[in-house]
């Protein structure tokens, strides 16, 4: 079984400056997907971005960069230039590649983007 | 289409009494998946459908849970005989087949269940 743990349970940032959450995760799989997903307060999850383990490549999507160390197993988030619009939860999600295509979830991060 | 919408959007309910929470997925997904998030966690998976098939269930799920998909398009789960330690948020996710670890899921905004 695979375990995702997220050691920040809160975080605040100021407008436009960089902040960083973290996420380790736990497996014996190889071939394996991480997300990073973020959930506003009482609204829906919306995907944030993506990596595939057997990239070595971090993805980047425009302020979303990750960090992606496999065999330390850390998946980590920056958020460049932080909005108020970024407040929310953010949780780190584990997915095998397998028929079903599961995800395991951290226990999240609560960011504040401070104006 | 306006992506996964879940009905109802909030439930209270009595301790004991029986509950039916509805999903409708993008239509042109064919997997569909429950999710239970607990206040201040992470969702944990329940439970996921291929198609009409259920395919698989967590431990979570016990045996006062079931979940249906007729016909391959909305799915319903309801929980019997409710206890307060059903409170929580119950998330439907939707995807595309092998298309979960490209896209990751389209996630519904939630049902909140209290129970009380």
């Amino acid at each position: 079984a695979q375990t995702v743990t997220q050691s920040q349970p809160e975080m605040s940032v100021q407008e436009a400056e960089t902040v960083t959450l973290s996420c380790t995760y736990d497996t014996s799989e190889s071939n394996y997907y991480l997300f990073w997903y973020k959930q506003p307060p009482s609204r829906q999850m919306i995907l944030v971005i993506r990596q595939e383990a057997y990239k070595q490549q971090n993805a980047t999507e425009n302020r979303f960069s990750v960090n992606f160390q496999k065999a330390a197993k850390s998946f980590s988030l920056k958020i460049s230039d932080s909005q108020l619009g970024d407040t929310a939860m953010y949780f780190c999600a584990f997915m095998n590649n397998n028929a079903g295509n599961m995800l395991t979830f951290g226990g999240g991060t609560r960011l504040m983007v401070k104006p | 289409d306006t992506g996964v919408s879940q009905d109802p959007r909030h439930k209270i309910t009595k301790r004991g009494q029986n509950v039916t929470f509805r999903c409708d997925p993008i239509s042109e997904h064919n997997r569909l998946y429950w999710y239970r998030q607990t206040l201040g966690q992470g969702p944990e998976f329940l439970t996921y459908f291929q198609n009409e098939a259920q395919l698989e269930k967590s431990r979570l799920l016990s045996d006062r849970f079931s979940a249906e998909r007729p016909k391959g398009s909305f799915s319903t789960l309801e929980i019997q005989r409710t206890e307060q330690g059903d409170s929580a948020m119950y998330l439907c996710a939707s995807s595309l087949g092998g298309g979960g670890p490209l896209y990751g899921y389209t996630f519904g905004s939630g049902t909140r269940l209290t129970v009380v």
